[in-house]
């Protein structure tokens, strides 16, 4: 099936950094849904975004639904070493399926 | 947020035997059940869709007399891997979606498969 652009594909960055992903599609979609998936687990749903343009926070999670309905990015503030694992976006297209980001390993070091 | 349940969790087989692996919806009625594969430090890849009642639609290049998927009821869907062979092994993720136009999918807790 279809997978979304993710980047970046890994991340190694300080304890209290901030880190930044995003999604892009080449179609629109009318959700947006990011997760993290921890080793040997099923992804864990973090955010959900219904509308365009929608701001939406998670702790120190904050996620954006693209404007355009073509994008999605997802922020971490201030990292800490248990934010560690594989981040996931995922969106719904107007046809009703869903399609996933190839993934974006975080790494903290503290 | 809602709870999907899958099992085992792990399983070893040897080769040419067949596995089924379970995925439950424990607090909400699941229409529609998805399960991925995923290689290590690899994305999720749809395998195929099932809707409670009627035949599971599978992505393109993945065979569905080797993969068999049943959804009988509104919280069970199993796949079993028929005659399975070590290039088999993998984690294999179900997750779930209610009827009542939540768009969230709710992952079980993959299970690792080996075949040796």
């Amino acid at each position: 099936g279809q997978q979304l652009n993710q980047s970046p594909q890994s991340m190694f960055i300080q304890e209290g950094e901030d880190v930044s992903m995003n999604c892009t599609s080449s179609s629109i979609f009318n959700t947006w849904l990011w997760y993290k998936q921890d080793p040997g687990e099923g992804p864990v749903l973090l955010i959900a975004l219904y509308k365009a343009g929608e701001l939406t926070s998670n702790g120190r999670l904050t996620a954006q639904f693209g404007i355009t309905r073509k994008d999605s990015f997802l922020n971490i503030s201030a990292s800490i070493p248990s934010d560690v694992g594989i981040y996931f976006c995922a969106g719904r297209s107007t046809g009703n399926q869903f399609y996933f980001g190839t993934g974006t390993s975080l790494t903290v070091i503290p | 947020g809602a709870v999907v349940s899958q099992h085992p969790s792990r399983v070893i087989c040897k080769s040419g035997t067949s596995v089924k692996i379970e995925c439950r919806s424990l607090d909400f009625q699941a229409t529609t059940m998805f399960w991925y594969r995923q290689f290590p430090k690899k994305s999720l890849m749809l395998m195929a869709t099932s809707n409670e009642g009627s035949k599971a639609t599978y992505e393109q290049g993945v065979e569905k007399d080797k993969f068999l998927i049943n959804h009988a009821s509104l919280t069970l869907s199993t796949l079993t891997v028929t005659s399975a062979h070590p290039e088999d092994s993998s984690f294999y993720i179900c997750s779930a979606r209610d009827g009542q136009g939540h768009t969230e999918a709710f992952f079980g807790q993959g299970t690792r498969l080996t075949v040796v």
